[in-house]
Order: C-alpha cells, then sequence, then structure tokens
C-alpha cells in the first residue's frame, strides 16, 4: 500500500545507546518531517526537509540528527539515548504546496 | 510564529449527540488550518484543512469546522456522534508561507453509548 513506512515500531534502548529510525515514503512528496508525540504536548516538529538535499530544525531538536538520504527516505538518529527522549515518533510527508500530511504509524521508544 | 490551544483535554459524550471541539489559533501571517484524528495506535489522518475560500469546511466521517478569523478560532463539529468516533483529535496550523505544522495538544472525544 501506497504511504509512510516507518521501522521499527517498537524499541526499547538503554541510556546511552544510539539507534536510527527509519522513514521511507512511495508517494513521491518533496517534503518529509520528524514529530515526536507526549501525552498533553500534541506533537512537536523535531526536524524537516522540505526538499531532497534540505533539513531544517524545529522546535525541538536538540539530541537528535536527520539524513535525507534521497526524495524517498528521511531518517533521525539519537546519538545517545536519554530517558527524556522516550516518546512515539512519527515521520510525515507532503506535496510542497499541498499541505495535508500523511503520516506513518508510529515508533514507540522507551530509553530506560 | 504560530500556536493553537485546544481548550479541552478530554470530550465526554453520549452516542448520536451533537459535539464541538475548540481550537483557537495565534498567528500574525494568513494560515492555513487542519483537523487531524488519532485511532488509538495509529498514526494521524487528515479529517479536513482549510486553505482558503469558504469559511465552512466539510470533511471525512462527518464532520465539519468553521473558520473565523476575527475570532481566530476553527472549531470541529459533528452533528451525531458514533461510538467509532472515539479518538484524539488534533489541530494544527501552518503559515501560508512555512512548510511547518505547528499542532494542538489535542482533545480526547469519548464517545458512550
Amino acid at each position: 500500500n501506497a504511504g509512510v513506512t516507518q521501522t521499527p515500531k517498537f524499541q526499547v534502548l538503554k541510556t546511552g545507546q544510539s539507534m536510527t529510525l527509519q522513514c521511507a515514503q512511495d508517494m513521491n512528496h518533496n517534503s518529509m518531517y520528524w514529530y515526536r508525540q507526549d501525552p498533553g504536548m500534541g506533537l512537536r516538529l523535531i526536524y524537516y526537509s522540505a526538499s531532497e538535499g534540505t533539513t531544517d530544525k524545529g522546535e525541538v531538536p536538540n539530541g537528535y540528527n536527520v539524513s535525507r538520504l534521497n526524495k524517498r527516505e528521511f531518517s533521525l538518529r539519537l546519538e545517545s539515548a536519554a530517558p527524556s527522549q522516550t516518546s512515539v515518533y512519527f515521520c510525515a510527508s507532503s506535496t510542497t504546496g499541498d499541505y495535508g500530511y500523511t503520516f506513518g504509524s508510529g515508533t514507540r521508544l522507551t530509553v530506560v | 510564529a504560530q500556536s493553537v490551544t485546544q481548550l479541552d483535554s478530554q470530550v465526554p459524550v453520549f452516542e448520536e449527540a451533537p459535539v464541538e471541539l475548540r481550537c483557537n489559533y495565534s498567528s500574525s501571517v494568513s494560515v492555513y488550518l487542519f483537523w487531524y484524528v488519532q485511532y488509538p495506535n495509529q498514526g494521524l489522518q487528515l479529517l479536513l484543512k482549510y486553505l482558503s475560500g469558504s469559511t465552512l469546511v466539510k470533511g471525512i466521517n462527518g464532520f465539519e469546522a468553521e473558520f473565523n478569523k476575527s475570532q481566530t478560532s476553527f472549531h470541529l463539529r459533528k452533528p451525531s456522534v458514533h461510538i467509532s468516533d472515539t479518538a484524539e483529535y488534533f489541530c494544527a496550523v501552518s503559515g501560508k508561507s512555512s512548510y511547518k505544522l505547528i499542532f494542538g495538544s489535542g482533545t480526547r472525544l469519548l464517545v458512550r453509548p
């Protein structure tokens, strides 16, 4: 099915470990985004990529890095995980000018 | 910069009753407005969006929202809810020259039989 695919769906990390969350879309969208969702706080933008080859910080970028590997793929890396990064992470994509996002099903990350 | 306030964290309602979920936004520029729905353990799905034109916007599943520029509001309504409407609803805003969506904190709609 067409859409946004995130891997993994669940992950438990120990404090200080690193990992990369993968995201791929097959809708030929130009823009891609990473959000985190925490109870009572809605979704907060971590990083976004308006087009292939560009990335920019969102509201809460500290502790994260991103790579826009190609038009389809946008990965999020935690270099040294902290308990404060326990959250549900969503990747999304959109066509420039359309402003309707398509979301992946999320990655539930727990840092112990 | 834009911000969104969803005034109610949870709204309980009986099945077949009407419901209104409130959303207010703040922005110094013209905006686009959105409502998304999130069912348990799923991603977000677009319900409806206001880009321009008629201030009354109709979306999927019988929902509609009205853009009120003077009150900076974009409230979501449904005349008769079903059990299956139980979910979390997010209001979101973006500036017309921005790619970024800013989300509210969400309202959990709980439909009771």
